[in-house]
């Protein structure tokens, strides 16, 4: 059963626009997502993360959103580049604990055109 | 500079035999993981550690086995028993207490 859900499998949006990448999650339990940055070939890299006591971080252009009532989350990317180009995966997890472990979306492609 | 790092980067194996993935970490991250990415599944657990000499099945475990010898070292042996081996594996690491983790830049195996 999937815990965290990523229903896009791509996105294509113009330069300059706003990125909007959705992730569901189902487990009430999780109290701390994250969303990762992947480009072919490559590990994921970080980008942004969020506790579940707020309902919005932003650094720089990125921007995450939650809504826990929802069970949803939402990363806004503004404004758009064409460097921006890559899969970006939702992650979620429950801190503390003796099994700390993240569980991740299917990942979203984005595409960003110049 | 500290990381993740994971050999070889690519990998090819023969049906039947066993292969070993390494991943070393200097960041001193008490847990280590194992993560497969294949194709429109996303990422993928295979196995997880949080302390030295110990360690967890994950979602996906089959076929696989681990260990956890030093701080710094996680190998991932795909055994023979692993039905579908051939994707990109990803180790990464993170503080027991809870936070992002870093990751490897992956090692693709093929099985030929």
């Amino acid at each position: 059963d999937q815990q965290v859900k990523q229903n896009s499998p791509s996105l294509s949006v113009q330069e300059g626009r706003i990125s909007i990448l959705n992730c569901d999650y189902t487990n009430s339990m999780f109290d701390y997502f994250l969303w990762y940055k992947k480009y072919p070939a490559e590990g994921p890299t970080f980008l942004i993360s969020i506790s579940s006591i707020k309902d919005k971080n932003e650094d720089g252009r990125f921007t995450v959103f939650l809504n826990k009532s929802a069970k949803h989350l939402s990363l806004h990317i503004v404004p758009s580049q064409p460097g921006d180009s890559a899969v970006y995966f939702c992650a979620a997890s429950v801190r503390g604990g003796s099994n700390y472990k993240l569980t991740f979306g299917k990942g979203t492609l984005l595409t960003v055109n110049p | 500079d500290g990381g993740i790092t994971q050999s070889p980067k690519y990998l090819f194996r023969k049906e039947g035999q066993n292969v070993t993935l390494s991943c070393e970490q200097n960041l001193n991250h008490d847990a280590m993981y194992w993560y497969r990415q294949d194709p429109g599944q996303g990422l993928r657990l295979i196995y997880y550690s949080q302390i030295v000499n110990d360690f967890q099945k994950g979602d996906i475990a089959e076929g696989y086995s681990v260990s956890r010898e030093k701080k710094e070292s996680f190998p991932l042996t795909v055994t023979s028993a692993q039905k579908n081996p051939t994707a990109f594996y990803l180790c990464a690491s993170t503080h027991v207490s809870g936070s992002e983790a870093f990751f490897g830049q992956g090692t693709r195996l093929t099985v030929v």
